[in-house]
């Protein structure tokens, strides 16, 4: 059974710009959650959609979005790149109702 | 503020030893607690979890001790191997309408040959 999939691996873009990300769940999980994890921090929740709707969102500014798609991939946006945002963004997928996350390789986005 | 922490950053085993690593908590009404395993280059990967009813549970080689009382969550590895090394973070779950997952910063286990 395939993984959790992100792409890309790999994302420079400068500041200002905007960033697209990318997930494709397990097969069969309909939950998708987000967490940026910056050099020396812990995991940052930042979103979790389920059933193609915004479940609950962490604290970060409105810049950050996604969304859910009927196949149930998810997209993160990041818009108005700041040097902050340099950080790996994980996704996340789990079966409806279970608490038990897997998690993908991440993308290490870098902002010059 | 609510929060996870880890009190030891940094911890360095023999291989063949045991290995603890703690986490603390402040939430009380979490329900539920995951320890997940983060290898260099990897995304965390799920090693065990605990119920907020339970005070302990066992896996292969591992088992998470909850302790209620002071909001202390501990991960025990037996037998260390080299391939234990990486980074450690526990979880904090709160459900009840809405899932929020809290992550500490995260031990790194360094196993010595």
């Amino acid at each position: 059974e395939a993984g959790v999939t992100q792409s890309p691996t790999h994302l420079i873009k400068t500041r200002g710009q905007q960033a697209t990300l990318r997930c494709s769940p397990i097969s069969g999980h309909t939950s998708v959650y987000w967490y940026q994890q910056a050099l020396g921090l812990g995991l940052q929740f930042l979103l979790w959609y389920d059933e193609g709707e915004e479940r609950n969102r962490g604290n970060f500014p409105p810049r950050f979005s996604g969304r859910q798609f009927p196949n149930y991939s998810s997209e993160l946006n990041v818009n108005a790149l700041e040097l902050e945002d340099s950080a790996l963004y994980l996704c996340a997928s789990s079966l409806a109702g279970r608490d038990e996350q897997f998690f993908g390789p991440g993308t290490r986005l870098t902002v010059l | 503020g609510e929060n996870v922490g880890l009190h030891l950053p940094t911890l360095s085993v023999q291989e063949g030893d045991n290995s603890i690593i703690n986490c603390a908590y402040s939430n009380s009404a979490s329900d539920y607690f995951i320890w997940y395993k983060q290898e260099s280059g990897k995304g965390p990967q799920f090693i065990i979890d605990i119920r907020s009813n339970m005070d302990k549970r066992q896996g292969q080689r591992v088992t998470v001790l909850l302790n209620k009382t002071v909001k202390h969550l501990s991960l025990q590895i037996a037998a260390t191997q080299p391939g234990d090394s990486a980074v450690y973070f526990c979880a904090e779950i709160r459900s009840g309408g809405y899932q929020k997952v809290t992550f500490g910063t995260g031990t790194k286990l360094q196993v010595i040959p």
